[in-house]
């Protein structure tokens, strides 16, 4: 089955700064990527998503790239805000030969400090 | 955030009690998940319902039976758990066609957080 790696496990950068979060898979069937951030006490919320058919997604401050001869996905976020502050989990999915469910990597604290 | 709704938000069990989780979509889907998130692992798919018929049962212990009785709601019934079934059990729905037709997003619901002493 499909096996999803996340790095780094916490992320600590200044307001304002860009923030970076890796994400690798093992299928090369698979041809969803979601990115899900979760605020303490919350469900995670789909925040962007890009499918194996594009490379390159953005939405505001948010993006993410994908490689897929190399199998990873990243997470940009520029100017980075405190209410950036969250865990994030990148996923993946579509290899299932109908079972549309993720596979979740482990996730990312990002800390945002003021 | 009201898209998925979940009940109870929290729930303390005793190992030998019979429990149940809801979950509700109000978004129009045509298919439920129910995911487990336990401290230090990743979310574990647990069921995949499409159309209100169960797809996908990733090798979860039968003290978990999911019920799917239309596809707005879903339920988790529990029984005869075990301490380290506490968790935040989440709920998510999506469109979903038959075969290979590709992923959809799935959007979550804030969770169960599940104590079993």
């Amino acid at each position: 089955g499909e096996n999803v790696e996340q790095h780094p496990s916490t992320l600590s950068v200044q307001e304002g700064d860009s923030a970076v979060i890796k994400c690798t898979y093992s299928d090369s069937a698979s041809n969803y990527f979601p990115w899900y951030k979760q605020e303490l006490g919350k469900g995670p919320q789909l925040i962007i998503d890009i499918r194996s058919n594009v490379g390159e997604k953005k939405d505001q401050r948010i993006a993410v790239t994908l490689n897929k001869t190399a199998k990873h996905f990243s997470l940009h976020i520029t100017e980075t805000q405190p209410e950036d502050s969250a865990v994030y989990f990148c996923a993946a999915s579509g290899a299932g030969g109908g079972a549309d469910g993720l596979t979740f990597g482990k996730g990312t604290h990002l800390i945002i400090q003021p | 955030e009201t898209g998925v709704t979940q009940t109870p938000r929290h729930l303390v069990m005793g190992m030998t009690n019979k429990k149940s989780l809801k979950c509700e979509q109000h978004l129009g889907h045509n298919a439920m998940y129910w995911y487990k998130q336990s401290a230090k692992k990743p979310l574990e798919l647990m069921f995949v319902y499409s159309l209100e018929e169960r797809v996908e049962n990733n090798s979860v212990p039968s003290r978990f039976s999911p019920e799917c009785p239309n596809s707005s709601h879903l339920f988790l019934h529990l029984h005869t758990l075990q301490p380290e079934d506490s968790a935040l059990y989440l709920c998510a729905s999506s469109h979903r066609t038959s075969g290979r037709g590709g992923a959809y997003e799935q959007y979550f619901g804030p969770g169960t957080r599940l104590t079993v002493t």
